[in-house]
C-alpha cells in the first residue's frame, strides 16, 4: 500500500544532542513537508521541498535542517539550536501543482527532550 | 495578522445527532479550504476540499459549506457515530498550493453512545 512512513514513532533526546527524524513516501509525490504540532496550536510548517535537491524554509525553520537527496526521502534534523524541541512532528506529501493541495500525512514522531 | 478560529476546543454530542463544527478566519482570502480528521497520536487524514466559488460540498455523511462573505466554513457530520470521535482540523489555502496551507488548532469531537 502506498503511504508515508515516519520513524521513530517515539524519540527521547538529551539537551544539546541533534536528532534526525526519518520520512519516506512511496506515493511518487514531488512535494514533501515537515510540520510541528503543539497542544492547542495548529500545525506549523518547518520546511518543504517541491523537487529533489531543493527545499524552502517554512514559518518556524530556526533550529531545524533538512535534505532532499531522493524523491522518496525527506529527513528532518532537530539541532541543539532548537530551543523548545519537544513536540509532535508530522511529515506530509502532496502532488505538485495547482489545485492539488491535499496533504497525505505520516503517523508522526513524538520527540521528548529530557 | 491572519487568524483562524475553530469553535470551542471540545464538542460533545449524542449519537445520531448532527455535529456542526465551525471554522472562522480573519485577514485572509483563501481560494480553498480543507478539512482533516486527526485521531490521538496519529497524523491527520484529508476529508474534504471546497473551493471559494463552491457553496457546499458533500461526501457520504459529511457536508462542508464555505461562505466567503461571512469568512466561515461549517463542517457537518450527520447521523453521528461514536467512531466519528476525533479532532477535526480546518486548513486554509490562498492559492491551491499545499505549501501555503494554514491550519486551525482543531475541534475535538466526542460522540456519546
Amino acid at each position: 500500500d502506498g503511504g508515508i512512513t515516519q520513524s521513530p514513532k517515539y524519540l527521547f533526546r538529551k539537551e544539546g544532542q541533534n536528532v534526525t527524524l526519518s520520512c519516506e513516501q512511496n506515493l511518487n509525490h514531488d512535494a514533501m513537508y515537515w510540520y510541528r504540532q503543539d497542544p492547542g496550536q495548529g500545525l506549523r510548517l518547518i520546511y518543504y521541498s517541491q523537487i529533489v535537491n531543493d527545499f524552502q524554509k517554512g514559518d518556524i525553520a530556526e533550529g531545524y535542517s533538512v535534505s532532499r537527496e531522493k524523491k522518496e526521502s525527506f529527513p528532518l534534523t532537530v539541532t541543539s539550536a532548537q530551543k523548545n524541541p519537544t513536540a509532535f512532528y508530522l511529515c506530509a506529501s502532496s502532488m505538485a501543482g495547482r489545485d492539488t493541495g491535499e496533504l497525505f500525512f505520516g503517523e508522526g514522531s513524538r520527540l521528548t527532550v529530557l | 495578522s491572519q487568524k483562524i478560529e475553530q469553535n470551542s476546543e471540545a464538542l460533545n454530542i449524542q449519537e445520531g445527532k448532527t455535529a456542526t463544527l465551525t471554522c472562522n478566519y480573519t485577514n485572509y482570502s483563501p481560494a480553498y479550504l480543507q478539512w482533516y480528521r486527526q485521531d490521538p497520536g496519529r497524523g491527520p487524514v484529508f476529508l474534504l476540499l471546497i473551493r471559494e466559488n463552491e457553496k457546499e460540498k458533500r461526501k457520504e455523511r459529511l457536508k462542508v459549506t464555505f461562505d466567503t462573505t461571512l469568512k466561515q466554513s461549517l463542517f457537518h457530520i450527520t447521523a453521528s457515530q461514536p467512531a466519528d470521535s476525533a479532532t477535526y482540523l480546518c486548513a486554509l489555502d490562498p492559492a491551491g498550493s499545499a505549501r501555503q496551507l494554514t491550519f486551525g488548532s482543531g475541534t475535538q469531537l466526542t460522540v456519546l453512545p
